[in-house]
């Protein structure tokens, strides 16, 4: 009964490197979604996918950040040519239904970036 | 664009002391969510209120949607040291795709 699963769950990279965050959303849940969690501060909403598609991607930077959700395998959440503002903890959460329709996320571990 | 805050940011209470904490939205709300995070841990689900006015309970958690579904509260009773953690409200407006955040509010519980 794996919940959301996240991997890495630290990951450090250099400056200037890439940096691929991975989530299996639960068993049955087609929508994901990606947050950025600064110490001490709150989520931000960066993407939202449904299998194989970007439904909303207006919290991501427009450079350098990209989200996919293929078909088979993970979400992948990449971050090129790392700065050091860009270290955090990213959370990746699924549901079974669209936002609209209500009802709670569940959230994954998270992954901790680093940049060094 | 929307903006979801939360009063206070800190609640240092003593244990078995009740205490509230609030959460405002900037637009009108489909629906609210509460989250708990524990140190080092994730967000995990509490509730879902849709209707204006609602409350509802869960052991010593009560929680209110407000008349214009624009503000939420949550007040718990005879705090305890599991209670530590940060309480995140949670906000999406009506047909909306994202869940919108507050801030939260850091629970630190004093023996």
């Amino acid at each position: 009964n794996a919940g959301v699963m996240q991997n890495p769950r630290h990951l450090v990279r250099r400056r200037g490197q890439e940096a691929r965050l991975r989530c299996s959303p639960m068993k049955g849940h087609s929508h994901v979604y990606w947050y950025r969690q600064l110490p001490e501060e709150g989520l931000k909403f960066m993407v939202y996918l449904q299998k194989e598609n970007i439904i909303d991607e207006s919290g991501m930077p427009k450079e350098r950040f990209s989200a996919e959700f293929p078909k088979e395998g993970p979400s992948i959440l990449r971050i090129q040519q790392v700065v050091r503002g860009d270290s955090a903890a990213y959370f990746c959460a699924s549901s079974p239904n669209p936002p609209r329709q209500g009802g709670g996320y569940t959230f994954g571990s998270g992954t901790r970036l680093t940049v060094v | 664009g929307q903006q979801v805050m939360q009063i206070p940011q800190y609640q240092h209470v003593q244990e078995g002391e009740d205490f509230t904490t609030y959460c405002n939205s900037s637009t009108t709300l489909s629906n609210i969510q509460w989250y708990k995070q524990r140190p080092g841990g994730h967000p995990v689900f509490l509730i879902q209120l849709v209707k204006s006015g609602e409350v509802k309970k869960q052991k010593r958690l009560t929680f209110q949607f407000g008349e214009a579904k624009k503000n939420s509260s949550l007040h718990i009773t005879a705090t305890q040291t599991t209670d530590v953690g940060t309480y995140f409200c949670a906000g999406l407006k009506a047909a909306g795709n994202k869940l919108t955040f507050g801030g939260g509010t850091r629970v630190l519980v004093k023996p």
